[in-house]
């Protein structure tokens, strides 16, 4: 059973703070990773797809990096806001594979 | 302004009972998904459609079905609900699987009494 890992599992922060989430996967026949922000009551939105080692995204003040060699991608958030508060969640899709794999996500809180 | 609707936001059902859950994208997406959230794991893929008529199981399909006649709309079917079915059920489009993203919709929370 293919495992994607999120850590931590929830982080409260001031606002103005940066901070970093990690997201783990078995590095073998990666096809591509996706990062999702669901906030409450609303659907969740994708961030970023990312699919080549070395790989790195931005939007705005939210940044990811890709390491397929070791299996991991971090997302970070600089200057973290209220409206930053979500769940986010990573999604690995294998080689020849179709249907994404979650991981259990990490629950961002942002204190004004 | 893509969208991906559900057909009810709550939902409240007896044991035993059939349940829909009905589904509608309008971007002309290939793919439509059908996941379950429960507090402290991840989205799990129930069942999946990659064209019309055409579905595979996810993860865990057990107690469940899925019907794909045409292309916008994708519905799961509780055949007989139980309790451990009450859930956060998500509904999602993609273009194509695997470097495309998943659009969702806004959620059904069902319970089951």
């Amino acid at each position: 059973i293919l495992n994607v890992e999120q850590s931590p599992q929830s982080l409260h922060v001031q606002e103005g703070d940066s901070t970093n989430f990690t997201c783990s996967f078995p590095s073998s026949n990666f096809y591509a990773l996706h990062w999702y922000r669901w906030e409450t009551a609303k659907s969740p939105e994708a961030l970023f797809v990312m699919t080549l080692n070395g790989d790195e995204k931005k939007k705005g003040r939210i940044s990811a990096t890709l390491n397929t060699k070791e299996g991991y991608s971090y997302l970070y958030i600089k200057g973290s806001q209220p409206e930053d508060s979500a769940t986010y969640l990573c999604a690995l899709i294998m080689e020849y594979g179709n249907k994404l794999v979650f991981g259990a996500g990490t629950i961002l809180r942002v204190k004004s | 302004d893509v969208k991906v609707t559900q057909s009810s936001r709550y939902l409240v059902k007896r044991t035993g009972e059939k349940v829909f859950l009905e589904c509608v994208q309008d971007m002309d997406h290939e793919n439509m998904f059908w996941y379950r959230q429960d507090p402290g794991l991840g989205l799990r893929l129930i069942y999946f459609s990659y064209d019309v008529k055409m579905k595979e199981k996810g993860d865990i399909p057990e107690g469940y079905s899925v019907s794909r006649e045409k292309k916008e709309r994708f519905s799961l079917i509780l055949e007989s609900a139980s309790t451990n079915q009450t859930s956060m059920y998500l509904c999602a489009s993609s273009l194509l699987a695997g470097i495309y993203e998943q659009y969702f919709g806004p959620g059904t929370r069902l319970t089951v009494t």
